[in-house]
């Protein structure tokens, strides 16, 4: 069963804006991941943040984190068409063994 | 390199065809994954070898058959499948377990006639 549950489903911005996309999870978690799948490709590793981090930055990626709500935030700054992928959130825990992925958010960044 | 690679890109089988699927990686990785992936669906985690060895199975059906023949190698064997388990095969290699980073190849599409 999935873990996470990410909003929006689907997001359309133009380029130069920024994209937010919410993930919440249900239960404990040792780390979350983002991952992003240009189309009918592999999962590319964005960031990962530790359940004690509260903010990550990777260049244009900023994440945050609340364990108190159970849910992350992605935001990316200045968007480009490049950016046009899914997006997905992904907990896990060292008791599990394995990644929970979120439903994913589909952006599509128009010129 | 920070690369993991799958062979073939592409496969077209029958139902009553036998193929493989591969995934190679070479950095020093010791946790492999296979996921099915189905269009505009999260990958589904279907096995997990940790030090070769098989140690997670979602309960994937016995047509699926994975192998690990050493640290760097990840085999998926497919016998009489059926037109639903047509999607995108993704394999995963991490460090040493399934709560890190996980490096993912390009995946195999699959189709079953």
């Amino acid at each position: 069963s999935q873990q996470g549950e990410e909003d929006p489903q689907a997001l359309s911005i133009q380029e130069g804006e920024n994209a937010t996309m919410n993930c919440s999870y249900k239960t404990s978690i040792n780390n979350l991941q983002w991952y992003r799948q240009n189309s009918g490709r592999g999962l590319v590793h964005l960031i990962l943040i530790r359940s004690n981090e509260r903010e990550k930055h990777s260049g244009r990626l900023r994440v945050t984190l609340d364990t108190s709500k159970k849910s992350s935030s992605l935001l990316i700054t200045a968007s480009r068409a490049a950016d046009t992928a899914s997006y997905f959130c992904a907990t896990s825990s060292v008791f599990w063994g394995k990644l929970q992925f979120g439903a994913g958010t589909q952006v599509v960044v128009t010129p | 390199d920070t690369e993991v690679t799958q062979t073939p890109k592409h496969l077209v089988m029958g139902m009553t065809n036998k193929k493989s699927l591969k995934c190679e990686q070479h950095m020093g990785h010791r946790a492999m994954y296979w996921y099915k992936q189905k269009a505009k669906k999260p990958p589904e985690l279907m096995f997990v070898y940790s030090y070769e060895k098989l140690s997670i199975n979602e309960s994937v059906p016995s047509r699926f058959s994975p192998e690990c023949p050493n640290s760097s190698l990840l085999n998926l064997h497919l016998h009489a499948l059926q037109p639903e388990d047509s999607a995108l095969y993704l394999c995963a290699s991490s460090q040493s377990g399934g709560w890190e980073t996980q490096y993912f190849g390009p995946g195999t599409r699959l189709l079953v006639l």
